[in-house]
């Protein structure tokens, strides 16, 4: 399996409350990812990197912020959950290549009670 | 990136090849097919992709027609532990990182 670790694995916070939730790798990627996946949703793209510090958007966006100070880890933070928040997030990663497939982690369950 | 039509659904005997359909009818010509799968609470894993060729690998067999308007994955002997959700998945080798849009998938059921 790929290196890649998210933390927390389980989080259940409190609506206006901030969150932040780690995805760390070890195979030292270019790219990394954010998803969040809903039921009867795919998992659709949150915000991604193409680079220590070069993120940006993806399709739902809105309210997560994401920072990238080291190859290794990318963080995704919601400044302000809420309820609609409440999902299962993964991370994941590839390499520099254009047609190259990603890895992904074994994702974040948040709770937004 | 194109639409795919995947059907919801899909039942397999254990043993028995899985063929997963995929439309993706507008497909460009700089468009690759992605297949990835999803076991039950886990994060999706990689499969295959194709252009244009046929393609085959220790996991999994891509059919790409002539046309490039359907593919059809080939899980040649489905065991039990290949029950998971199969997304079929169109982008372009183009720059802007190797996103991927992930629609609602084929659930394949493996069975005794």
């Amino acid at each position: 399996d790929a290196g890649i670790t998210q933390s927390p694995r389980h989080k259940v916070t409190e609506t206006g409350t901030p969150v932040t939730l780690r995805c760390h790798q070890t195979e030292n990627h270019r790219y990394m990812y954010w998803y969040r996946q809903d039921p009867g949703h795919g998992l659709r793209l949150i915000h991604y990197s193409y680079g220590v510090k070069d993120t940006d958007k993806g399709e739902v966006s809105d309210g997560y912020s994401v920072s990238r100070s080291k190859t290794e880890d990318f963080l995704l933070t919601l400044e302000s959950a809420t309820s609609s928040q409440t999902s299962v997030y993964f991370c994941a990663i590839s390499g520099a290549g254009l047609i190259t497939e990603q890895y992904f982690g074994p994702g974040t369950r948040l709770t937004v009670t | 990136d194109a639409k795919t039509t995947q059907p919801t659904s899909m039942d397999c005997a254990e043993g028995r090849a899985a063929n997963l359909p995929c439309n993706h009818s507008t497909i460009s010509g700089n468009e690759y097919v992605y297949w990835y799968r999803q076991i039950h609470s886990q994060g999706p894993q990689y499969i295959i992709h194709g252009l244009k060729n046929n393609e085959t690998n220790e996991m999994a067999s891509l059919i790409i027609t002539e046309d490039r308007k359907s593919s059809t994955l080939i899980l040649p002997h489905a065991t039990l532990r290949d029950t998971a959700v199969y997304y079929c998945i169109v982008r372009p080798n183009t720059g802007g990182g190797n996103k991927l849009t992930f629609g609602t998938g084929t659930q394949l059921k493996v069975e005794l």
